[in-house]
């Protein structure tokens, strides 16, 4: 069946620029969480919607970063003004119920590069 | 911060038994540990989890130590399609589910 997926696989992006990425969950998982994988390192907890509801943002490293849901399935994460320390992995995870710790599946992640 | 501890890296014989440990001694009472891998260049993959019992699953076992403040994750026969980067997470019940990767343990399985 169907995974995660996400879009773009790579961006390219010149220094204060913004992006975009987009997450789309496994259909009818009601938890999303977003995670930044810095090179050699482990992800790193950004932010978990619970349908549309946004219930945890205490990872996102600034108020550049913002990530919605509007609908309780796709998710975008947004980063305004890019600096080139944010450039990193991107994961997105989704688990079919209502963040008790269950198995999480990954998509592929997208690869940010700011210049 | 993680509240897991792992050897930075582990080499295996292909065909052998790889036996990663971990670490986990603040572990309390409701937290489960979980075990996750990451292959190059993908995103993390579940392998398994449990509270105080051993558990097996078609990808490995995972064995708990009586107290448990560590662990241990079998993969039976490691195969070089096994090389990746193992992560021992210890998470409760009842947050929101978030996990807390440490750096993990780099296994090399070698033919």
């Amino acid at each position: 069946g169907a995974g995660v997926s996400q879009s773009p696989r790579y961006k390219v992006a010149k220094r204060g620029q913004d992006v975009a990425l987009r997450c789309d969950p496994i259909s009818g998982h009601v938890s999303l969480f977003w995670y930044q994988q810095a090179l050699g390192q482990g992800p790193e907890f950004l932010t978990y919607f619970q349908n549309e509801a946004q219930l945890d943002k205490s990872g996102l490293p600034s108020d550049r970063f913002f990530a919605e849901r509007p609908e309780g399935s796709v998710s975008t994460l947004k980063i305004q003004r890019t600096q080139q320390e944010d450039s990193a992995v991107y994961l997105c995870a989704s688990s079919p119920d209502r963040g008790r710790g269950e198995t999480q599946y990954f998509g592929p992640g997208t690869r940010l590069l700011v210049l | 911060d993680a509240k897991t501890t792992q050897p930075p890296s582990m080499d295996c014989a292909e065909g052998r038994a790889a036996n990663l440990p971990c670490n986990h001694s603040t572990i309390s009472g409701n937290e489960y540990v979980y075990w996750y891998r990451q292959i190059h260049s993908q995103g993390p993959q579940y392998i398994i989890h449990g509270l105080k019992n051993n558990e097996t699953n078609e990808m490995a076992s995972l064995i708990i130590t009586e107290d448990r403040k560590s662990s241990t994750l079998i993969l039976p026969h490691a195969t070089l399609r096994d090389t990746a980067v193992y992560y021992c997470i210890v998470a409760g019940r009842g947050n929101t589910g978030k996990l807390i990767f440490g750096q993990g343990t780099t296994l090399q399985v070698k033919p």
